[in-house]
């Protein structure tokens, strides 16, 4: 079976610095795919990055960049120059090919950034 | 807006009671996903339909039922509730089984929140 852990319940950084969510999960299958998702206050889940099994090249989107580690099974996510308003709870998650295609989350990181 | 809609946005209600949860899919997409986020259990995958069948069921209790309508919008039914089912039900939804990589992600929409007194 698979699983997915995040060991950061809450994470509390000022307004400007970096910031690391750490994401380590398993499974057995060669083919998978490791998603994020945002969690705002609001309460709605906002999809932010897709990454596949055989593509372990790190993403860089604006201030937000992903490294993908096979050998570490990690998928970590970065913030740079925090802003108030990436205060949010961050899933990270897991598909694994075929017919059903559930998400399996992590327990989440609260991300209070402070102004 | 993810184009995922679910109604209601607030339930309020009493233990043994039932209710009846309802999600319409993004344009063209027929797979539904439920998932159940307590704070206890966190996020929780509950059932999928594809297409109208039943695809795929994960830690949903038989209290619960879901089902696809032809139109491809879904319902779940909570029935004889108990306090602990108090949560936010999501529902996703993705285009199916296509193998193109882009076509898993699963676009959420804005929950449910259930709350039983």
């Amino acid at each position: 079976a698979q699983k997915v852990t995040q060991a950061q319940t809450e994470i509390s950084v000022v307004e400007k610095e970096d910031v690391t969510l750490d994401c380590v999960y398993e499974t057995r299958d060669t083919t998978y795919y490791l998603f994020w998702y945002k969690q705002p206050p609001s309460g709605e889940l906002v999809f932010l990055i897709r990454r596949n099994s055989f593509d372990e090249q790190n993403e860089i989107s604006g201030r937000y960049s992903w490294n993908f580690q096979k050998s570490t099974s990690s998928f970590n996510f970065t913030i740079t120059a925090s802003q108030v308003v990436d205060s949010a709870v961050y899933f990270c998650a897991l598909i694994l090919p075929g017919p059903a295609r559930q998400l399996t989350f992590g327990s989440g990181t609260q991300l209070t950034v402070l102004p | 807006d993810s184009g995922v809609t679910q109604t209601p946005k607030h339930l309020i209600t009493a233990t043994g009671q039932r209710v009846t949860l309802r999600c319409s899919p993004r344009s063209g997409d027929l797979s539904v996903y439920w998932y159940q986020q307590s704070l206890d259990q966190g996020l929780q995958f509950l059932i999928q339909y594809y297409n109208g069948e039943e695809r795929a069921k994960g830690n949903i209790l038989e209290r619960f039922s879901a089902q696809q309508f032809p139109d491809l919008h879904s319902e779940l039914n909570l029935s004889s509730l108990e306090l602990g089912d108090s949560a936010l039900y999501f529902c996703a939804s993705s285009v199916g089984t296509s193998r193109e990589e882009f076509l898993h992600e699963q676009y959420f929409g804005p929950g449910t929140r259930l709350t039983v007194t």
